[in-house]
């Protein structure tokens, strides 16, 4: 069954490094979602993707976060300047359109000392 | 604002004992309401789609229902394996993101 693949499945970075998480979205799919868990908490939207922009963004999304599709396979989510509180669990996901199910990946776990 | 509530925070159960989770919303409009699995250290794994009140899905030992307010996920006859987190989440009109509820942590003894 194809599956979102997410890497690295650990990052851990020194707090104002930059960092890209890599992701791989199930290959027919066209809308494309980052979403963050911080321990213990819900998961919580970041940002959605289609037709190679931005189609909705949250608070936490701000100007330190970027997303990109360089090529016709992988969707990466970058940070710029890293916070100590940027440390989470970072799922992404993808969908045949709205109201058909987000598939996710198993995240990469995001560590800022 | 949208939000989801989900109920209880954590359940135990023995193996066999069946129960029901509950997932309760309030959002604009539904466009979907989903429930995922989620093992430690893991992605939400999806399990279901329910779009309209009265609409039921099921696999295996599990089984989703929708009303106009909230869903239950009922498990019966559970197994250890069953043991996980059971996410709830809801997706209101358009292309938006999912809101998501904080889960029913779900233990199954042997």
């Amino acid at each position: 069954e194809p599956e979102v693949t997410q890497t690295p499945s650990h990052q851990v970075t020194q707090m104002g490094q930059e960092v890209i998480l890599r992701c791989v979205p199930i290959s027919n799919h066209l809308y494309f979602y980052w979403y963050r868990q911080i321990l213990g908490q819900k998961v919580e939207f970041l940002v959605s993707f289609y037709n190679n922009e931005i189609s909705e963004k949250s608070e936490i999304f701000d100007d330190q976060f970027s997303v990109e599709r360089p090529d016709g396979s992988n969707f990466t989510l970058k940070i710029r300047s890293t916070k100590l509180e940027d440390s989470a669990m970072y799922f992404c996901a993808s969908s045949e359109g709205g109201g058909k199910a987000q598939h996710f990946g198993d995240g990469t776990r995001l560590s800022i000392l | 604002e949208d939000q989801v509530t989900q109920s209880p925070e954590a359940l135990r159960l023995q193996e066999g004992e069946s129960s029901s989770l509950n997932c309760s919303y309030t959002v604009s409009g539904l466009r979907g309401l989903f429930w995922y699995r989620q093992d430690p250290g893991k992605g939400p794994e999806f399990l279901f789609t329910l779009y309209s009140a009265g609409e039921e899905k099921e696999k295996e030992r599990l089984k989703a229902t929708l009303t106009k307010k909230e869903s239950f996920l009922h498990i019966t006859a559970p197994k250890p394996e069953d043991s996980a987190t059971y996410l709830c989440a809801v997706q209101p009109p358009g292309n938006t993101p999912l809101v998501f509820g904080k889960g029913t942590r779900l233990s199954v003894i042997a």
